[in-house]
């Protein structure tokens, strides 16, 4: 299957700086990726859908001012979690996909924040 | 998107079949039934997607009831690295993907 890669695959930051992850689609064009996060021995939850060159739309009750998403082409999406802070940390997790197909999930982003 | 219900544990012993069961007795006609699995700290893993006919790849098989009201998994020959989270998601191909609680599938030597 097609590959997803995700940049870093864990981080540990300080309460209150940013921290910025990268997505991207190795072997296809995405044109729309996709951001989840998942607490531990929950599922995954669906933050925001993003089109290549368009603003994200963001799920209900996701703050899209704290959670910027960049698609900026059609092989990389980034997600910035701005002013991040303990209750943050959670496991992110981008998926892409190419038209109608299905979508390929990247390996995931563990996120600490101290 | 239809709901999906499954069981939240099942255990399989090495070697055997895992049949891992989904309702989804909402689903419209123009939505497919994908499965996708988690192994631990990992990102979600496809395995086979269907609309109404049976479908069968070199992970899985996928059977469908003749209504879609409901389908089954079936990992032939499971092993210990088949262990994970399965899910079974409904949706119509543009849609983005929603996850359930899946079920949690232990295979056991």
């Amino acid at each position: 299957g097609a590959v997803v890669s995700q940049h870093p695959s864990w981080v540990i930051c300080k309460s209150g700086t940013s921290v910025k992850i990268e997505c991207r689609s190795l072997d296809f064009q995405a044109t729309t990726m996709f951001w989840y996060r998942q607490f531990p021995k929950q599922s995954l939850m669906l933050m925001a859908t993003s089109n290549e060159g368009s603003k994200a739309t963001y799920e209900q009750g996701v703050e899209k001012d704290k959670f910027l998403i960049n698609h900026a082409s059609l092989t990389l999406s980034t997600l910035t979690v701005t002013s991040a802070h303990p209750e943050d940390s959670s496991f992110y997790i981008c998926s892409a996909q190419q038209g109608f197909n299905e979508q390929f999930f990247g390996p995931g982003t563990r996120l600490t924040v101290l | 998107d239809a709901k999906t219900t499954q069981p939240p544990s099942m255990d399989c012993a090495e070697g055997r079949a895992a049949n891992l069961p989904c309702n989804h007795s909402t689903i419209s006609g123009n939505e497919y039934v994908y499965w996708y699995r988690q192994i631990h700290s990992q990102g979600p893993q496809y395995i086979i997607h269907g609309l109404k006919n049976n479908e069968t790849n070199e992970m899985a098989s996928l059977i469908i009831t003749e209504d879609r009201k409901s389908s089954t998994l079936i990992l032939p020959h499971a092993t210990l690295r088949d262990t994970a989270v399965y899910y079974c998601i409904v949706r119509v191909v543009v849609n983005d993907m929603r996850f359930g609680a899946g079920t949690r599938l232990t295979v056991k030597p």
